[in-house]
């Protein structure tokens, strides 16, 4: 079946420090790859995404290589700040009977202190 | 353009109580998906609807019921509440194909005592 697999939480780190958070996926045929970033109190949005292998997707200083020869897909950011601090959600996006079927990690929380 | 919006923020209800969790969009999105979120567990699907008057299953749908009258709304139903209904709710859009992104609401946490 279609799953995602990230690494489990909390990842703690100080200001400045260097992030990456893993992400590992089973699909059947070619899905797209999301991250998605939820706040205290607030819902999903959307970090960044890559739609096909070798795709690089950043925002925010955030970025991720859809690597299709590992099926990952990890996140990084070179320096992390206090702001940073959330829930991290890695998915991916299939076709499935002409729907949009996303399937998500069990998500990772990122806490950045001062 | 106030994107996907959801009321009420906060429920609580005794078991057995039947409720709607409203969910509406203003992007004109053909896709509207509704998940639960507990903890450990990520975000489950529990029904989805590609367009007015279509609706499915996801993977959670027992004691859940939907309808989609219109392109902007998407309701839940809890027909008879149970604590393991107990979750935060999220509503969710799209456009609907594989590449597009998923435009979430803010949410609505449900307790049932």
């Amino acid at each position: 079946g279609n799953s995602v697999t990230q690494m489990e939480g909390p990842v703690t780190l100080s200001e400045e420090a260097f992030l990456t958070i893993n992400c590992t996926y089973t699909a059947t045929g070619y899905p797209s790859l999301f991250w998605y970033v939820q706040y205290p109190g607030e819902g999903l949005q959307l970090l960044l995404k890559a739609t096909k292998a070798d795709d690089k997707g950043s925002n925010k200083g955030f970025e991720a290589t859809y690597r299709k020869e590992t099926t990952s897909f990890h996140l990084e950011k070179g320096s992390v700040q206090v702001s940073d601090s959330a829930v991290y959600f890695c998915a991916l996006s299939l076709m499935n009977t002409g729907f949009q079927k996303l399937v998500f990690g069990t998500g990772t929380r990122l806490l950045v202190s001062p | 353009n106030a994107g996907v919006t959801q009321t009420p923020k906060f429920q609580v209800l005794k078991t057995g109580q039947s409720m709607t969790l409203q969910c509406a969009q203003d992007m004109n999105h053909e896709y509207m998906s509704w998940y639960r979120q507990d903890p450990g567990m990520g975000l489950r699907l529990i029904h989805y609807s590609v367009g007015a008057g279509i609706t499915d299953q996801g993977e959670v749908p027992n004691g859940y019921n939907v309808s989609r009258s219109t392109t902007e709304d998407f309701p839940l139903r809890l027909l008879s509440a149970a604590p393991s209904q107990t979750s935060v709710y999220f509503c969710a859009s799209s456009f609907g194909s594989h590449t597009d992104t998923q435009y979430f609401g803010p949410g609505t946490r449900l307790t049932v005592l």
